[in-house]
């Protein structure tokens, strides 16, 4: 089973911040098929990127992903005030299909 | 648009076997292009997958589950199914079904519901 580890476990930053969070895989993920998804308190989780650096349809240009191999970033260049919730990586490149325990980006 | 919904009991009593249904509605179960999973969140923790199902009846199951899993598909219905059996308070949790494309991850949800084991 692929381990994936998130850091930090907070992010505490201002609107109009650069974020970047980090997802590390215990092993490679195979042909990068590492998602990012954001969650909000009550909301299913919202799948934002796929195959580590592919926008999935609707999501803003200021969300990108980067990595290969197992180490993946996703990058908000600058955050709006909707952008505030708990981002988690996903693995589907192998089975059992894994996530990272999640990284809370909160209002400072 | 396509739509997911879960349905099934909110309490659980512990031994016994949790149930959900997922109903897809603005799309057809029976694509070939498409397979059908359950993640599950307990409260104020991560996502865990369970699951998935292929519409022809091919399932995929997480090894940490596989021993009290059933997950089911009902192409007359457009449902897809859960079946938890031997259920303890650590099978609480936000249940979600949702969709996949082949090589992609979930890209759909429904919107979830709480199940909740207890006497």
């Amino acid at each position: 089973e692929i381990v994936l580890t998130q850091s930090p476990g907070t992010l505490s930053l201002s609107p109009g911040d650069r974020a970047t969070l980090s997802c590390r895989a215990s092993q490679s993920v195979s042909s990068s098929n590492l998602a990012w998804y954001q969650q909000k308190p009550g909301q299913a989780p919202r799948l934002l990127i796929y195959g580590a650096s592919s926008r999935a349809t609707g999501i803003p240009d200021r969300f990108s992903g980067s990595g290969s191999g197992t180490d993946f970033t996703l990058t908000i260049s600058r955050l709006e005030p909707e952008d505030f919730a708990v981002y988690y990586c996903q693995q589907y490149g192998s089975s059992p299909r894994t996530f990272g325990q999640g990284t809370k980006v909160e209002i400072k | 648009q396509l739509q997911l919904q879960e349905s099934g009991p909110g309490l659980v009593k512990p031994s016994e076997t949790l149930s959900l249904t997922c109903t897809v509605s603005g799309a057809s179960i029976s694509s070939t292009s498409h397979y059908w999973g359950w993640i599950r969140q307990p409260p104020g923790k991560g996502l865990e997958w369970i699951g998935s199902i292929y519409y022809s009846g091919s399932t995929y199951y997480n090894p940490s589950l596989k021993s009290r899993l059933t997950i089911s598909v009902d192409t007359s219905k457009n449902q897809f199914s859960l079946k938890l059996s031997s259920v303890t308070a650590a099978d609480t949790a936000v249940y979600y079904c949702a969709r996949r494309t082949s090589l992609r991850p979930f890209d759909y949800w429904g919107q979830g519901t709480l199940v909740t084991v207890s006497s």
